[in-house]
């Protein structure tokens, strides 16, 4: 059966500091993989889709970037974060054939 | 622009009532719904979907429906139970990509 990892579980950062967030799935081949945020009181926003090795498609213009090394690992960074990069990060995948999304157990992120 | 609306932040249902749960789109080209269970730090959990050649889509205590002329989906749990209580999120996707999701509808279901 297919898993998804995503950690850490729980990330406090000092304004400006880099960051990187990893997410790996297992029992699957070339996945679609997708970095969602769920801002305090706020729905899921699509930040970053992925359709294969190194392709890399942006939602929404921010300090945040992704990339995917491995076809099951999707990696969520920034240079230098901003209080508004605070909330809750979620990794999620579909196989290619089908539509139902998966999703990670999340990474709560505090920026102070 | 939001292409999927859940205009209810919140629902209070008592328990053993039926819970309804509504959601609005504006994109015709969606083509597959889904609805989603979360719970505080934990991810969505997929709960049903239904694609837009169906018009109802039944699990157990979960149904949804799909009004495609008026751009609106509904979820009904029927009989609502205290383990209910989460926020629920509607969502849809083209072909089952990129899929666009609600604000979300926190259910509270009292015992």
């Amino acid at each position: 059966s297919q898993t998804i990892h995503q950690w850490p579980a729980t990330l406090v950062q000092p304004v400006g500091s880099p960051l990187s967030l990893e997410c790996t799935v297992e029992g699957t081949s070339n996945p679609n993989l997708y970095w969602y945020r769920q801002a305090a009181g706020r729905g899921l926003q699509l930040l970053f889709y992925s359709v294969g090795i190194g392709q890399i498609s942006s939602e929404v213009p921010q300090n945040l970037s992704a990339s995917r090394p491995q076809d099951r690992q999707f990696i969520l960074s920034s240079k230098k974060l901003l209080l508004s990069d605070s909330g809750f990060y979620l990794c999620a995948w579909n196989p290619t054939v089908q539509e139902t999304q998966y999703f990670g157990p999340g990474t709560r992120l505090l920026v102070l | 622009d939001q292409q999927v609306k859940q205009n209810s932040p919140s629902l209070s249902v008592q328990e053993g009532r039926i819970s309804i749960l509504n959601c609005d789109y504006t994109n015709s080209m969606f083509d597959y719904f889904l609805w989603y269970k979360k719970y505080p730090a934990e991810g969505p959990t997929f709960l049903i979907s239904i694609s837009s050649i169906k018009d109802k889509n039944e699990d157990g205590r979960f149904t949804v429906f799909l009004n495609k002329s008026a751009k609106h989906l509904s979820l009904h749990i029927v009989p609502s139970q205290p383990g209910d209580s989460a926020v629920y999120f509607c969502a849809a996707s083209v072909g089952g990509f990129k899929t666009i999701f609600g604000a979300g509808t926190r259910l509270f279901v009292k015992a």
